[in-house]
């Protein structure tokens, strides 16, 4: 079965601090890594990442992805408030009746302080 | 445009009642999702349609019944439900589930807020 690990669960920062959230996955065939964040109700797409070591980045946002390792990460710099939300990562798996499927994380509940 | 549309927003219903929730895109997306998320948890996959033929349906009980009736419009009817499907019921949506991987991303719609009582 899939599985997706994020760490830490929650995070409460201040406004301009750095966050890291980490993601790690056991699935049987591997086809991509996704990063939602979802406010208060709609998870909105940030990233999806397929390829070993290329980051991927947008604002003050970026993401990398370890197949090796199998793990991926997500860097918030320069927090704001509008960033408190869940972070949700999610494997897409390749192949046979599992196309489509997405296992989600846990979450990491960030809070940003003014 | 990343738009998907859910109605309605909210729904209180009892246990005997029959109701449905409505998902529509317009994106040209030919897979759509269905996903139930309770609070402080992911989202679960229930069921997921492909150019309008159900291919998943992650044994969810007969009491949730899916319908897509074509391309842009997914629906979830709902009878006898249990409080314990109190949830939000997310839909979303990709443009083909076995295309290539930048069509695979999919797409949420704000969800329906449902209360069984």
């Amino acid at each position: 079965e899939d599985k997706v690990v994020q760490s830490p669960l929650s995070l409460v920062v201040h406004e301009g601090d750095t966050v890291t959230l980490n993601c790690s996955y056991e699935v049987t065939n591997f086809r991509s890594l996704l990063w939602y964040k979802q406010e208060k109700k709609a998870p909105t797409f940030l990233f999806m990442l397929t390829s070993s070591g290329i980051e991927k980045k947008s604002g003050r946002l970026s993401s990398i992805l370890d197949k090796k390792e199998l793990f991926s990460i997500l860097n918030i710099t320069a927090t704001q408030t509008g960033d408190s939300a869940i972070y949700l990562c999610a494997v897409s798996p390749a192949g046979g009746t599992s196309y489509g499927k997405l296992t989600f994380g846990q979450g990491t509940i960030l809070t940003v302080h003014p | 445009d990343t738009e998907v549309t859910q109605t309605p927003k909210h729904l209180v219903m009892g246990m005997t009642n029959k109701k449905s929730l409505k998902c529509e895109q317009h994106m040209g997306h030919r897979a759509m999702y269905w996903y139930k998320q309770k609070a402080k948890k992911p989202p679960e996959l229930m069921f997921v349609y492909s150019y309008e033929k159900l291919s998943i349906n992650e044994s969810v009980p007969s009491r949730f019944s899916p319908e897509c009736p074509n391309s842009s419009l997914l629906n979830l009817h709902l009878h006898a439900l249990q409080p314990e499907d109190s949830a939000l019921y997310l839909c979303a949506s990709s443009q083909d589930e076995l295309a290539i991987l930048a069509k695979n991303i999919q797409y949420f719609g704000a969800g329906t807020r449902l209360s069984v009582l």
